[in-house]
């Protein structure tokens, strides 16, 4: 069955940066795009960018461009998320998402990665 | 980029009664190629990721119950859950997926009145 596993919760500290991971598996991990989403405490949903594994090419929301990014390693079926120059605003859970077969809405999400940047 | 508004930001509902979710974009999201309606319905619970529940605007996902039904087409939409249970509190996101960069909804909060 189709899982992306996501890395543990991490702590930083302003202006560091972090690199988040997502496994994947159940699937051929070069057929499905991956995306970045993040969710803020007490907040929504805000999409940060997107992966294709087979090729690397990334494509990122302008908010997030210069500070982002997205990697990728085919030998072990892993997305890398890196964000720089932390701020206290990146605290957020930040998910790893894929589509499902029929459409491109998320139907795959990993756990969620709690990211607290605090001094 | 595309911005989707849903309304209200939160609503109280009987056990057993309909709780009605709507979601404007800011343009249509409606693929005139295939006649697809590129608008996702999501279900987040605390703690958990957000769960797929409508794609195409009205095709429920892979086991969701059939109390829950998605509607509208090019900006407008609903979710309609026809009889509340107690399972379905959570918040609920409409996504568009037309452009590469996919938006949200703010969220719309569920609870039991």
């Amino acid at each position: 069955q189709v899982q992306v596993v996501q890395s543990g919760a991490e702590v930083k500290k302003p202006g560091a940066s972090v690199k988040v991971s997502c496994k994947a598996s159940g699937y051929t991990f070069t057929s499905y795009y991956i995306h970045w989403v993040r969710q803020a405490p007490g907040q929504g949903l805000e999409w940060m960018g997107i992966i294709n594994p087979s090729d690397g090419s990334t494509t990122y929301a302008e908010k997030f461009q210069g500070r982002v990014t997205m990697t990728r390693d085919t030998s072990t079926s892993t997305v890398y998320m890196e964000l720089s120059s932390l701020r206290s605003e990146d605290t957020a859970v930040y998910y790893c998402a894929r589509r499902g077969a029929d459409s491109s809405a998320f139907e795959y999400w990993g756990q969620g990665t709690l990211v607290t940047v605090s001094a | 980029d595309i911005v989707m508004t849903q309304s209200p930001d939160s609503l109280a509902v009987s056990l057993g009664e309909r709780a009605t979710i709507n979601c404007k974009s800011s343009q249509s999201v409606l693929y005139s190629s295939n006649n697809k309606n590129y608008l996702a319905w999501y279900q987040q619970t605390p703690g958990q990721p957000p769960k797929l529940l409508i794609y195409w605007a009205s095709t429920r996902a892979s086991g969701v119950p059939d109390r829950f039904s998605g509607s509208g087409s090019g900006t407008d939409f609903t979710l309609t859950i026809s009889s509340l249970q107690a399972e379905d509190v959570a918040v609920y996101y409409c996504q568009q997926y037309y452009t590469t960069l996919q938006t949200f909804g703010q969220g719309t909060k569920v609870e039991i009145k």
